[in-house]
């Protein structure tokens, strides 16, 4: 059965870059029928896509985010990283990594890891 | 940017009732719909996708209907298990992105 970790640091400091690393196991990062993507929900409030990567690197961002974000992926190592530039604390959140096959919504989720900005 | 609505925002319920929740898009997004439970602490686990299709796995008091711009999720007889979060989203097989709705809390009466 697939599963995704994700893993980084907690605590970042206001106006540095979050980077976080999602690895993939138990199956393989390597087919074009999935996206493989973050999604991040601040305390208390909703879920709010971030962005998306293919196996072979095409990414796609949320338009509000999109000047801050990059995500990359490596097949060799089967993982795919978030990296979010000049956070702020309303980057504050659980940060998770997903799977979404093509035509379908997300089907398998990290167990999430929280990053807090703060100085 | 495709906006979604949920309501009611907080449903209270008692065990065995049935419930309903309604999803609305700003635009028709086809049968483009998924719907995802989440408890407090975890991630959220997805019930149905395509609107209507039920996902292996999930217990068949969970439904879904609608198509276009207006969705509802049903729990036909609440069981205690299924108090928790709810939230749909619009996505679609030529788009990469999607958006959530605002979510649904379902808490004891």
């Amino acid at each position: 059965q697939l599963q995704l970790q994700e893993s980084g640091p907690g605590l970042v400091k206001p106006s540095e870059t979050l980077s976080l690393t999602c690895t993939v196991s138990g199956g393989s990062i390597s087919s074009g029928s999935y996206y493989w993507g973050w999604i991040r929900q601040p305390p208390g409030k909703g879920l709010e896509w971030i962005g998306s990567t293919s196996y072979s690197g095409n990414t796609y961002y949320n338009p509000s985010l999109k000047s801050r974000v990059t995500i990359s992926v490596d097949t060799s190592k089967s993982q795919f990283s978030l990296r979010l530039s000049s956070v702020t604390a309303a980057d504050t959140a659980v940060y998770y990594c997903t799977r979404r096959p093509v035509g379908y919504g997300v089907d398998v989720w990290g167990q999430g890891t929280t990053v807090t900005v703060s100085s | 940017d495709i906006q979604m609505t949920q309501s009611p925002s907080t449903l209270s319920a008692s065990v065995g009732d049935r419930v309903t929740i309604t999803c609305r898009a700003s635009q028709s997004i086809s049968s483009w719909l998924a719907w995802y439970q989440q408890k407090p602490g975890k991630a959220p686990k997805v019930l149905i996708y395509k609107a209507s299709s039920l996902k292996s796995g999930v217990p068949s008091r969970f439904s879904g209907s609608g198509s276009g711009t207006e969705f509802t999720l049903t729990i036909s007889s609440l069981q205690p298990d299924d108090f928790a979060t709810y939230y749909c989203q619009q996505y679609s097989s030529y788009s990469v992105g999607f958006t959530f709705g605002p979510g649904t809390k379902v808490d004891i009466k």
